[in-house]
């Protein structure tokens, strides 16, 4: 596509569910990014895709966030059992390579009640 | 990973001034990219400085890369409202090799 896509853009979901988040990136990106922006803070580095390689999870917070990419296209964060502070916004991102600028897409905003 | 310091964390100047915002590390920095996010909005993508002592600039936007590679300055001349906004600096986060640190990001604000 044109750009990032991510749904859904809004997710309201009770503590203790699971959500399941995705992005469809640009088409022939081979990097794909998740970042989390808690109101008025930065940017935090979830997890990374490149290609076919083992993706790098450094940034994943705790062993309830997973996220997973089919085919080298779209991907899927996944949060268990979720917390209210887990609430945020969630960016993807996609590049043509690494070390490359990102194009965003317009996040997902997660609220946890 | 490498941890970049930004400032100043909030701006507030009148329509027609200037603005600068800098980013400091205490490591020397392979590459720094500039994002800004509008109110709302998600970040963008604005420009990437690679070369040492590097002046980039975009319209009424210069950029540039110290010659220790270690900080940069986003500098905009004579604000518009439509430069509302907040600006990032990014750097390479070394454990992840190729994903990106953000700043905290300059908040700016521009009234008429």
């Amino acid at each position: 596509g044109a750009g990032v896509s991510q749904s859904p853009s809004n997710k309201v979901t009770e503590k203790g569910k699971d959500v399941e988040l995705r992005c469809d990136p640009i088409s022939g990106h081979t990097a794909l990014y998740w970042y989390r922006q808690s109101l008025g803070q930065g940017l935090e580095f979830l997890i990374y895709f490149q290609g076919n390689s083992a993706p790098d999870k450094s940034g994943l917070p705790s062993d309830r966030f997973s996220a997973e990419r089919t085919g080298g296209s779209v991907s899927t964060l996944t949060i268990q059992r979720t917390q209210q502070e887990d609430s945020a916004v969630y960016l993807c991102a996609s590049s043509h390579g690494t070390l490359r600028g990102y194009t965003f897409g317009s996040g997902t905003r997660l609220t946890v009640v | 990973g490498q941890q970049v310091m930004q400032i100043p964390q909030y701006q507030h100047v009148q329509e027609g001034e200037d603005f600068t915002t800098y980013c400091n590390s205490s490591t020397t920095l392979s590459n720094i990219q500039w994002y800004k996010q509008r109110p709302g909005g998600h970040p963008v993508f604005l420009i990437q400085l690679v070369k040492s002592g590097e002046v980039k600039k975009q319209k009424r936007l210069t950029f540039q890369f110290g010659e220790a590679k270690k900080n940069s300055s986003l500098h905009i001349t004579a604000t518009q409202t439509t430069d509302v906004g907040t600006y990032f600096c990014a750097v390479p986060n070394s454990n992840s090799g190729y994903a990106l640190n953000f700043g905290k990001g300059t908040s700016l604000l521009v009234t008429p």
